[in-house]
């Protein structure tokens, strides 16, 4: 089975920030990778697909990159909309999310 | 607009069973795979189990294999998870998510809002 490590846990940050969130897959999953974004008490919403595509409708704030094991969610200049956890997924083989991390106010 | 409706959860005593559905409208249901994902109190996502448009392909996490069944009526638009000999651990908001494709390779672009199992005695 494909293991997703999502680093870091927790990211504390201000509105304004650039915020980079990385995600390790236990084996290559070339390029099939997913992040979405969870916000308290709501269904999870689809931001990046195959690792760098961005989802219709999601800002242009949101940046996927990487291949094979190694993979970045980057947020340009944080919103306050963007307090949130944010999960990656490999759909390579079955499907896999890593732990999340969640956005937190500094 | 696609809509994903679950039903089914409930509080459930340990060994027992469940099942889970998952309406589904606003696209043509019979041409994406659909999967269930679930969510344990204040946790991460795990996903569950998947099911290619034709039932064809069928998959299923480590945790609930050989416990677990996925199915869907492609006449009903409907898409089903029968849990049994349930256990604490199975505690969770179960969610119903639609793929972009009919099998293979591809995310999730719609999710439920999820219905909620509770095995507990």
């Amino acid at each position: 089975d494909i293991q997703m490590t999502q680093s870091p846990s927790t990211l504390s940050a201000s509105v304004g920030d650039r915020v980079t969130i990385t995600c390790r897959a236990s084996q290559s999953i070339s390029s099939w990778l997913a992040w979405y974004q969870q916000k308290p008490g709501k269904a999870p919403k689809l931001l990046i697909y195959k690792a760098s595509s961005l989802e219709t409708g999601v800002p242009s704030r949101f940046s996927g990159s990487g291949s094979g094991t190694e993979f970045t969610l980057t947020i340009s200049s944080l919103q306050p909309d963007d307090f949130a956890t944010y999960y990656c997924q490999q759909y390579n083989s079955y499907r896999t999310f890593g732990q999340g991390t969640k956005v937190e106010i500094k | 607009e696609v809509q994903l409706v679950e039903s089914g959860g409930g509080l459930v005593q340990p060994g027992r069973s469940l099942r889970l559905s998952c309406a589904a409208s606003g696209f043509t249901f019979d041409d994406y795979a659909m999967h269930w994902v679930r969510q344990a109190p204040g946790k991460g996502l795990e996903w569950v189990s998947g099911i290619s448009w034709n039932s064809g392909s069928i998959g299923y996490a480590d945790s609930v294999k050989g416990r677990f069944t996925i199915s869907r009526d492609n006449a009903k638009n409907s898409l089903y998870l029968q849990m049994n000999s349930l256990r604490a651990e199975d505690t969770a908001l179960y969610y119903c998510a639609k793929t972009v494709g009919s099998s293979g390779k591809y995310p999730f672009d719609y999710w439920g809002q999820g219905t909620l199992v509770t095995v507990s005695s």
